[in-house]
């Protein structure tokens, strides 16, 4: 079974700094599918970037970019120029991409993120 | 366009009764998923379901707990005799695609949160 780690609870950042939540994540399977999800204090998930395994070039979203090591199973994101808007839980995410079901996807604990204006 | 529904947002059940969380994909979706995020956690896969069919139900508890997804209306997520372990927020996900398509994105509902008294 796969499984993702936030090692990081609690990160905080200054408005309009750089900041870098990691992920790694332990898996067998050679494709897959790696997401950050953001949920605010209203709960809903909203998805923020997706890094296919069979890409190598690094995914990128307006301020949110993405590290992905695939040796090293990492797959941190980063957030340029914070806003007071950005704070909320960063979920990593895993999804298998084999099909035969196995749709679910598998979430880290995730990292709550402080924006200090 | 509207996105994923569930209703109710909020549901109080006393330990015992029966909780029923329902489920509307976003129009034109065929699959959902279902997921629970206990406090202070990341979402826990629960079950997969495409149009009258369970696909994976490989995260649901063995007892008490059942998903259908009819041909017609909203997928339904049931507890019977809940308990108070049982309080949570559950989230519901729609895609449009099969397994292992390239573009395969899950989107969320806001989530119904269930408290067990």
């Amino acid at each position: 079974a796969q499984t993702v780690t936030q090692s990081q609870p609690e990160m905080s950042v200054q408005e309009a700094e750089t900041v870098t939540l990691s992920c790694t994540y332990d898996t067998s399977e050679s494709d897959y599918y790696l997401f950050w999800y953001k949920q605010p204090p209203s709960r809903q998930m909203i998805l923020v970037i997706r890094q296919e395994a069979y890409k190598q070039q690094n995914a990128t979203e307006n301020r949110f970019s993405v590290n992905f090591q695939k040796a090293a199973k990492s797959f941190s994101l980063k957030i340029s120029d914070s806003q007071l808007g950005d704070a909320a839980m960063y979920f990593c995410a895993y999804r298998s991409e084999g099909g035969g079901g196995a749709d679910g996807l598998t979430f880290g604990k995730g990292t709550h993120l402080i924006i200090q204006p | 366009n509207a996105g994923v529904m569930q209703n109710p947002r909020h549901l109080v059940r006393r330990r015992g009764q029966e909780a029923r969380l329902r489920c509307s994909p976003m129009k034109g979706h065929s699959h959902v998923y279902w997921y629970r995020q206990l406090p202070e956690e990341g979402l826990k896969f629960m079950v997969y379901l495409q149009k009258e069919n369970i696909i994976d139900e490989s995260g649901m508890p063995k007892e008490r707990f059942s998903a259908e997804f009819p041909k017609e209306g909203p997928s339904i997520l049931r507890i019977q005799q809940v308990v108070r372990g049982d309080s949570a927020a559950y989230f519901c996900a729609s895609s449009p695609r099969l397994a292992g398509g390239s573009n395969y994105e899950q989107y969320f509902g806001p989530g119904t949160r269930l408290t067990v008294t």
